[in-house]
């Protein structure tokens, strides 16, 4: 697959449960973003990476960590979630910040 | 901030009919409206979008209009066809923080063979 792909595309945790989601541009972007989505809600973005720095965080709580290793790849690590969490979870990739956007598939994230 | 708002949440229309969905937003400063179509289990797919300097845009069955007075933005599907059929999203960029996309709450539009 092309494009923005991420993994795995859909996961079941437990409240106490550690797992991470991993997202990955080929597509030459700078700028990656994580977004959540639930039942009749707007996406909510989360986090952005431009060029590997952290340049938005809204107000998430901190049982969501993100990390940007490089350009291509974003990473979303979960840890002591609560059933509310449970949503699906986008990636999405542009050249700068007001670039076109290109969304993942995303992750279905269940957390009992 | 910027704040964007989105109707109708739901919307039925008859194979061959126009589909019109509207949004607004609060902040001038925006400068940049996407539409994202998502259909059932699948990503968001950008399918037309649309920049302050112009106040239309067309791409076969699909139209923008933007109107920067008013600050509201249509998406317009003329001769709808069920593939048609999924939860459409506009945002706007520019205002606000100036770094993100604000995206409305989604109109699912159905496409009634």
């Amino acid at each position: 697959e092309t494009g923005v792909t991420q993994t795995p595309r859909h996961l079941v945790m437990g409240m106490t449960n550690k797992k991470s989601l991993k997202c990955e541009q080929h597509l030459g972007h700078n700028a990656m973003y994580w977004y959540k989505q639930s039942a009749k809600k707007p996406l909510e973005l989360m986090f952005v990476y431009n060029f590997k720095e952290q340049t938005e965080n809204n107000s998430v709580p901190s049982r969501f960590s993100p990390e940007c290793p490089n350009s291509s790849h974003l990473f979303l690590h979960l840890h002591t979630l609560q059933p509310e969490d449970s949503a699906l979870y986008l990636c999405a990739s542009s050249q700068g910040a007001g670039g076109l956007k290109f969304f993942g598939p995303g992750t279905r994230l269940t957390v009992l | 901030g910027e704040n964007v708002e989105q109707h109708p949440s739901t919307l039925s229309v008859q194979e061959g009919d126009s589909a019109v969905i509207k949004c607004t937003y609060s902040d001038s400063a925006s400068n940049y409206f996407p539409w994202y179509k998502q259909e059932l289990g699948k990503r968001p797919q950008l399918i037309i979008d649309i920049r302050s300097n112009v106040g239309e845009k067309k791409d076969q069955r699909i139209a923008v209009t933007l109107n920067k007075t008013a600050k509201h933005f249509s998406l317009h599907i003329t001769e709808t066809q069920p593939e048609d059929s999924a939860v459409y999203f506009c945002a706007a960029f520019g205002g606000g923080t100036g770094n993100q996309f604000y995206f409305g709450t989604g109109t699912s539009l159905t496409v009634i063979p």
